[in-house]
């Protein structure tokens, strides 16, 4: 089974509207952390946000926040007030286990598109 | 931030030649690095995860004698393939974790290495 999954390879969005990117993950282990990169054309991938298993309030920073869904094993991201500069590959990554130096499970990315 | 640096960006060489890709933690330690393989329109595929002063940990179907990882100190490990081939060309993009932080802080990642091969 996959351990990510992005469902949207696309979306769309006007500019200055919030979009939503899903993920849901699969794991058994109690601990885990999940986290969002942004990739530009450009390749680089730019980490923007962490929720961690135990935390009991969503993740925000700045213009993302994380929709954290426990029971349903979701871990959206939400951009608010879009900007053309995020136009991006995003993805929804989950480090399994607690352990410091545990590798990282990406999913398969959604492409975003933001129209001026 | 904690800044990973990735030489060279970009490579274009003839079938058969080997290429090394240098990972490097420039502002901290990493006793472990992980490389990732991406084809256009894809996600982040991990290769191996290289240990400091001890073997790679290879994923299943990668082939540790045509990707030789080397982790020689806590700043760099080096991805060497080996007698590459056009099917080798591909983007390729490693990441570190500062050892000393807890683990919710992210992998830092190199900016990548696109590889040609003609």
């Amino acid at each position: 089974a996959q351990k990510i999954t992005q469902t949207q390879p696309g979306m769309f969005v006007q500019e200055k509207e919030a979009v939503t990117l899903d993920c849901t993950y699969d794991t058994s282990d109690p601990s885990y952390g999940l986290f969002w990169y942004k990739q530009p054309s450009s390749g680089e991938m730019i980490f923007l946000i962490y929720q961690g298993s135990y935390d009991q309030q969503n993740a925000t920073e700045g213009r993302y926040s994380l929709n954290f869904q426990k029971a349903r094993k979701s871990a959206n991201l939400v951009i608010s007030a879009s900007q053309l500069g995020d136009s991006a590959m995003y993805f929804c990554a989950m480090r399994e286990g607690g352990g410091n130096f545990n590798k990282f499970y990406f999913g398969s990315g959604t492409k975003l598109n933001v129209k001026p | 931030g904690a800044v990973v640096s990735q030489h060279p960006s970009w490579v274009i060489c003839k079938s058969g030649t080997s290429v090394k890709i240098e990972c490097r933690s420039l502002d901290f330690q990493a006793t472990t690095m992980f490389w990732y393989r991406q084809f256009p329109k894809q996600s982040l595929m991990l290769m191996a995860t290289s240990n400091e002063g001890s073997k790679a940990t290879y994923e299943q179907g990668v082939e540790k004698d045509k990707f030789l990882i080397n982790h020689a100190s806590l700043t760099l490990s080096t991805l060497t393939v080996t007698s590459a081939h056009p099917e080798d060309s591909s983007f390729y993009i490693c990441s570190a974790r500062d050892r000393r932080v807890s683990s919710n802080q992210p992998q830092h990642f190199g900016d990548g290495t696109r590889l040609s091969i003609l």
